[in-house]
Formats: C-alpha cells, sequence, structure tokens
C-alpha cells in the first residue's frame, strides 16, 4: 500500500516551461486535492476533485490546470512556470469531506 | 475564503512543559483537522474533530473543538523533543463546500 505518490520530488524549470506533476493515490479516494506551501503562507488550495470527471479551483488557481480521468490519478499542470510558482506541491487524498486527508510526501520546484 | 488563524506562531519549550495551540475563525466548519509536519515531509493527519464541543485525546496530546464549531485547541501535556514540529490546524467548509483551508501553523520546538 503505497499511498500518495507524488514524482518528482525535485524540479527546476526555466521561466516559460511547461510541466506536468504527478499525483497517484492507491486507496480508492474519491477527494484528491493539490496545495503548493510557501514559507509564512502556509499550505493554499491550488484545484481539488471529488471524483473522476469533476474538479474545481480553489484559492490560487491561476497559472494551474488539473484533470481528473481516473480515481487513481491527479495530475496538476503548470502552463507557462513563472518564478512566483516556485514552492512546494503537496498532492493529497480522502475517502470522505469529512475524515482527514493523506498527503503525499512533495514536489519541490524552482523556477529560474 | 475562510480564514483560520494560529497562535502562536512560534513557540519554543523546555521538555516537560505543558503548552496550547490555537486555531480561530469567524467561519463555521463541518469539521476541523490537526497535522503535524517535520521538515521534507508532507503533513500527517493527528485528528479530525466534526462536533461542537468535542474533546478527543491522543496519548499526551488532548484536541478540542469549540461549541459553535469556529475554533479549536490542541494541548500538549509533559512535551518531549519529538513533539518538535509544524502542526496545522485546517477547516473544512459546510454543505458543498468540499475545500479543506489550513491555518498557517504553529512551529514547536521542545529542547531537552
Amino acid at each position: 500500500n503505497a499511498g500518495v505518490t507524488q514524482t518528482p520530488k525535485f524540479q527546476v524549470l526555466k521561466t516559460g516551461q511547461s510541466m506536468t506533476l504527478q499525483c497517484a493515490q492507491d486507496m480508492n479516494h474519491e477527494y484528491m486535492s493539490w496545495y503548493r506551501q510557501d514559507p509564512g503562507m502556509g499550505l493554499r488550495l491550488i484545484h481539488y476533485s471529488v471524483g473522476a470527471g469533476i474538479t474545481d479551483q480553489g484559492e490560487v488557481p491561476n497559472g494551474y490546470n488539473v484533470s481528473r480521468s481516473t480515481t487513481e490519478d491527479f495530475p496538476l499542470r503548470l502552463l507557462s512556470a513563472a518564478p512566483s510558482q516556485t514552492s512546494v506541491y503537496f498532492c493529497a487524498s480522502s475517502y470522505s469531506y469529512r475524515v482527514g486527508y493523506t498527503f503525499g510526501s512533495g514536489t519541490r520546484l524552482t523556477v529560474v | 475564503t475562510q480564514l483560520l488563524e494560529q497562535s502562536p506562531q512560534f513557540l519554543s519549550i523546555q521538555e516537560g512543559e505543558n503548552l496550547t495551540v490555537y486555531c480561530n475563525s469567524s467561519s463555521v466548519f463541518s469539521s476541523l483537522q490537526w497535522y503535524r509536519q517535520e521538515p521534507g515531509e508532507g503533513p500527517v493527519l493527528l485528528v479530525t474533530v466534526v462536533t461542537g464541543g468535542e474533546v478527543k485525546k491522543l496519548k499526551r496530546l488532548t484536541f478540542q473543538f469549540g461549541d459553535a464549531r469556529k475554533d479549536s485547541s490542541l494541548h500538549i501535556t509533559a512535551a518531549q523533543p519529538g513533539d518538535t514540529g509544524l502542526y496545522l490546524c485546517a477547516g473544512m467548509g459546510g454543505g458543498s463546500n468540499y475545500k479543506l483551508t489550513f491555518g498557517k501553523g504553529t512551529l514547536l520546538t521542545v529542547n531537552p
């Protein structure tokens, strides 16, 4: 049982490049979310999903896209990377919106 | 956007001391969760409280949800160096609001 798996763990991008952060869970959880964590800002919600085919915006969605074609996977796409997107990104999943989330170990992204 | 204010932001204490961390909001939450995060890792769920006035104990940790479901506290008895970490509270909105909003966290250091 791997839980929530995020890849890659580290990534350096040049401004304007695009990339996809991968997130996969093997717990058959319906609820999945993407957060970014910045010093002094806490965890901020980017996008979330309540099931396959259903996604919605969080607090800071600009510059990011998501899709949920399967229950297991919830990739986060950076369309055109900017230095302001330098952050640590966490994916999380849960089987119920009233129960706590299981987090991945994060992707540390630097945009230069 | 539902805001959660955590206090204190930083806390440095000696082993054996007691401490309380607070999480306050002007919004009502359907559930409130507490997480602990260590450097380089994702947050790990400690507890979820869902009923106003609810008290949950996890060994030396006591969690309380306010009667009005707007605030929560975490009390640690006889803190140990292993309790060191970032403590985060997170609230889930009611109704069809499935967004989990985090406070900025309390960084606890327990000195031996």
